[in-house]
């Protein structure tokens, strides 16, 4: 398996714009998880899902954020408008499930946001 | 824009010491935990991990101790390499939470040669 994957790797948009982050996750991982790394907060944890599920968002800061998992092989996270603020880099991350080792969570290499 | 950064702790060795790298944690529920490391430009990957019902683990030059006592973790590295020259985090799990993990703040290693 390739990993996570995520697209694009870097992204640089307006203010006000929409921002659409994708990621695959691992084949035959069960959770799925957004993460968003800034100096300010570290490795924050936004939303994670359990088999497409959304389980708990109460990290998505506010509701310009939203995330969706239509498919076991799919997620994107969007950003609508975008404000500077929203400026980091989001990572995604995948892993088999809860108990011990399934808990490890398999991370793609992150896409760099700027909202100018 | 941010006007004030958080600065990570940051460890600084000398190439073939060994490093020590701390952790607190917050949660008395939490029962499994993970070290993870991070090189510039790139995602957070594995290095070892632990349960709480154990004090310590070792790996290939690594070790991990668990005080559940004082909800403390560290990371020993031996043998420092340039190569270990990364940021890292310890990551909790919560019992019955599912599978999420909370990641605590992260230290920056320095190696020197």
């Amino acid at each position: 398996d390739a990993g996570v994957i995520q697209s694009p790797r870097h992204e640089v948009t307006e203010m006000g714009q929409e921002v659409t982050l994708r990621c695959k996750p691992i084949s035959g991982h069960d959770y799925l998880f957004w993460y968003r790394q800034t100096m300010m907060r570290g490795l924050e944890l936004l939303i994670y899902f359990n088999n497409n599920v959304p389980i708990d968002d109460s990290g998505m800061p506010e509701d310009r954020f939203s995330a969706k998992m239509p498919n076991a092989s799919f997620s994107n996270l969007k950003i609508q408008p975008s404000e500077p603020r929203d400026s980091a880099v989001y990572f995604c991350a995948s892993s088999l499930g809860t108990g011990g080792r399934n808990t490890e969570a398999f991370f793609g290499q992150g896409t760099r946001l700027t909202v100018v | 824009g941010e006007s004030v950064g958080l600065h990570l702790p940051t460890l600084s060795v000398q190439e073939g010491d060994n490093s020590i790298i701390n952790c607190a944690y917050s949660n008395s529920a939490s029962d499994y935990f993970i070290w993870y490391k991070q090189e510039s430009g790139k995602g957070p990957q594995f290095i070892i991990d632990i349960r709480s019902n154990m004090d310590k683990r070792q790996g290939q030059r690594v070790t991990v101790l668990l005080n559940k006592t004082v909800k403390h973790l560290s990371l020993q590295i031996a043998a420092t390499q340039p190569g270990d020259s990364a940021v890292y985090f310890c990551a909790e799990n919560i019992y019955n939470q599912g599978g999420k993990l909370i990641f605590g703040q992260g230290t920056e290693l320095s190696v020197k040669p």
